[in-house]
């Protein structure tokens, strides 16, 4: 069964150093998304992503924030200047735009610690 | 803007009996999905079951199924005959229907507890 993979598992970094979390999303789908989850709270929507550019952000996705599609099959969130507060789980998620039969397929996170 | 509510931050049921899951949401659109996710201690969010808004009819998927109010704005999950694998997080999510692409708007969970 077609699956969305994200790499690394697990990354530490160090406050103030640039992460990039990969995803490669399933391959028929156009749509592409991260959302994160801070330890103990929900899961919050950052972006998305159609057609080589963002589609929709929130408030947490700042300056600070970047995503790209460099190739046919990667799907990256890059985070320029990590803070503390970013550690969380990093969420990526694919879906096709059927009506009726809409549905976000998730990877199985990234755990971001920032020290 | 839309918000979905999920009131109990945690609940428990013994083997096999039957529980139910609360959530409430919020939205002036008349076009959307919602859903249940479930995420394990993996931390993997895994759909479980996915309801239309312009569907009367109440999803179902094995063991579970939605108590679905529109007029109430209610999106309840039913889990029957509970395993110890359904013990995890549970999250209720809103999407807006007409615009492709759409973000997903989660409750903040219910942690269930399924005790031997």
């Amino acid at each position: 069964e077609p699956e969305v993979t994200q790499t690394p598992s697990h990354q530490v970094t160090q406050m103030g150093q640039e992460v990039i979390l990969r995803c490669v999303p399933i391959s028929n789908h156009l749509y592409f998304y991260w959302y994160r989850q801070i330890l103990g709270q929900k899961v919050e929507f950052l972006v998305s992503f159609y057609n080589n550019e963002i589609s929709e952000k929130s408030e947490i996705f700042d300056d600070q924030f970047s995503v790209e599609r460099p190739d046919g099959s990667n799907f990256t969130l890059k985070i320029r200047s990590t803070k503390l507060e970013d550690s969380a789980m990093y969420f990526c998620a694919s879906s096709v735009f059927v009506p009726g039969d809409t549905e976000a397929f998730f990877g199985q996170g990234t755990r971001l610690t920032v020290v | 803007a839309q918000t979905v509510t999920q009131s109990q931050p945690e609940m428990s049921v013994q083997e096999a009996e039957t529980v139910t899951l609360s959530c409430t949401y919020d939205t002036s659109e008349s076009n959307y999905y919602l859903f249940w996710y479930k995420q394990p201690p993996s931390r993997q969010m895994i759909l479980v079951i996915r309801q239309e808004a312009y569907k009367q009819q109440n999803a179902t998927e094995n063991r579970f199924s939605v108590n679905f109010q529109k007029a109430a704005k209610s999106f309840s999950l039913k889990i029957s005959d509970s395993q110890l694998g359904d013990t995890a997080m549970y999250f209720c999510a809103f999407m807006i229907g007409e615009t492709s692409g759409s973000r997903l708007t989660f409750g903040e969970g219910t942690q269930l507890t399924v005790n031997p």
